[in-house]
């Protein structure tokens, strides 16, 4: 199992609809939480973190974390084809204070006009 | 502008050669990371330093070294012992007291 998984894609929405992409991940120490986006052939960009369990928004994004079920989901609302990207989930093992992040896969979101 | 920056942005490598990568940062961060990622897989990590004159393994180390001899400076060496270098190398940096990671724009190496 890895440690951290995410459906590869392609997620495909229409213009104006709600993306959402999930990830799950194995270890039950892990205790901070990022969405980082990443544009083809560039480097990624940290998009939101989340530490508690519950909601975090900002602006048209959501990040929500359910440490009993070991998911950390990712709401794009009024998506737009500028948000057309890979998404990175990444965790970070709450016992170490290297800062090291482990990153899943990535889910490509293709929003269509 | 603060930031890192890394070179080249396009790397070519003959077999049996040793390649090196730059990163610089001007942050005055005192972590530094390298990832490797292949395409539709997400970012491996390869070595990381947490202070001057101190650096650690990752995940996927064999075949790599790396040296941290300014707090600026963590370039990466990709040696001949690794056969399946191709790949988009990504340096970050963090703060101390920070979780966010600052990306340079990435080095993409392939074999000749």
């Amino acid at each position: 199992q890895k440690e951290v998984e995410q459906n590869s894609g392609p997620l495909s929405v229409p213009e104006g609809a709600i993306a959402s992409l999930n990830c799950t991940y194995s270890d039950r120490g892990s205790q901070s939480f990022f969405w980082y986006r990443q544009y083809s052939g560039k480097s990624p960009e940290l998009i939101m973190f989340i530490y508690s369990n519950g909601d975090k928004e900002d602006g048209r994004f959501t990040a929500q974390l359910n440490k009993a079920s070991q998911y950390v989901s990712l709401l794009i609302r009024d998506s737009q084809p500028s948000d057309s990207a890979t998404y990175l989930c990444a965790v970070k093992n709450g016992s170490s204070n290297t800062g090291k992040l482990i990153f899943g896969q990535g889910t490509t979101l293709q929003v269509k006009p | 502008d603060g930031g890192i920056t890394q070179s080249p942005k396009y790397l070519f490598r003959k077999e049996g050669q040793n390649v090196t990568l730059s990163c610089e940062q001007n942050l005055n961060h005192d972590a530094m990371y390298w990832y490797r990622q292949d395409p539709g897989q997400g970012l491996r990590l390869i070595y990381y330093s947490q202070i001057v004159n101190d650096f650690q393994k990752g995940d996927i180390a064999e075949g790599y070294s790396v040296s941290r001899e300014k707090k600026e400076s963590f370039p990466l060496t990709v040696t001949s012992a690794q056969k399946n270098p191709t790949a988009f190398y990504l340096c970050a940096s963090r703060p101390t007291q920070g979780e966010k990671l600052f990306f340079g724009s990435g080095t993409q190496l392939s074999v000749l």
